[in-house]
């Protein structure tokens, strides 16, 4: 299995300005990925990272407003860029480990 | 990717057998079925995956038709700490890695 943990586990931000959340695998895995959950809602896939090339975003999203970086085998950050209100969410981070997909405990962002 | 239908919601007494269906009528070949609960304020959990016929862990249980396109996620004798989202995934395999959408879940609520 895979232990996944990520920083902050919740923030308030003001419009406009960025947040940047860690993502820290105690394993190396190839493949990490970040979701979106809505209140009350299901999770979104925004993009999946692979070490050492660039991430792939899914159908509207875009890296200029979700940069993501994947240096090494056991971390990855997603930056949520010039934010709204609407940017407020769950940010999740995931990890393929064998056949199976492992999930952080998420980051809860408010912005105002 | 094939789409998941599920129950919104469900509920179900201490101590009793639930049975979650899910159908998902697009299923390719070489698609793989999985479950994960979620509880408020923490990231998915891994329950049980399959590809065919019955799986069982010491979590639950999982039946496969023959046709696939369907399955039914068993939960014996529920106690209120089961009170939880339940989504049922189809995993694809795209670029050598498993791709996974999230439906919308089912609600179970544990009633004493």
């Amino acid at each position: 299995s895979a232990v996944i943990s990520q920083k902050p586990s919740r923030d308030i931000c003001q419009r406009g300005t960025s947040l940047t959340i860690q993502c820290q695998v105690d394993s190396q895995v190839t493949m990490m990925f970040w979701y979106r959950q809505q209140p009350g809602q299901s999770l979104t896939l925004i993009a999946t990272a692979n070490q050492g090339s660039e991430a792939t975003y899914e159908s509207g999203f875009v890296i200029d407003k979700f940069p993501i970086s994947r240096p090494n085998l056991t971390f990855s950050t997603l930056t949520v860029s010039n934010m709204s209100p609407e940017d407020s969410s769950i940010y999740l981070c995931s990890a393929e480990k064998g056949d199976t997909q492992y999930f952080g405990p998420g980051t809860r962002l408010t912005v105002l | 990717l094939a789409k998941t239908t599920q129950p919104v919601s469900m509920d179900s007494y201490e101590g009793q057998e639930v049975n979650i269906t899910c159908s998902h009528n697009n299923i390719a070949t070489n698609d793989y079925i999985t479950w994960y609960q979620q509880f408020p304020s923490q990231g998915p959990r891994f329950i049980i995956q399959g590809y065919k016929t019955k799986v069982t862990n010491e979590v639950a249980s999982l039946f496969i038709p023959a046709d696939r396109k369907s399955s039914t996620l068993s939960l014996p004798r529920v106690s209120l700490s089961d009170t939880a989202v339940y989504y049922c995934l189809v995993k694809s395999p795209s670029g050598g890695y498993q791709k996974v959408t999230f439906g919308t879940g089912t609600k179970l609520q544990v009633i004493p």
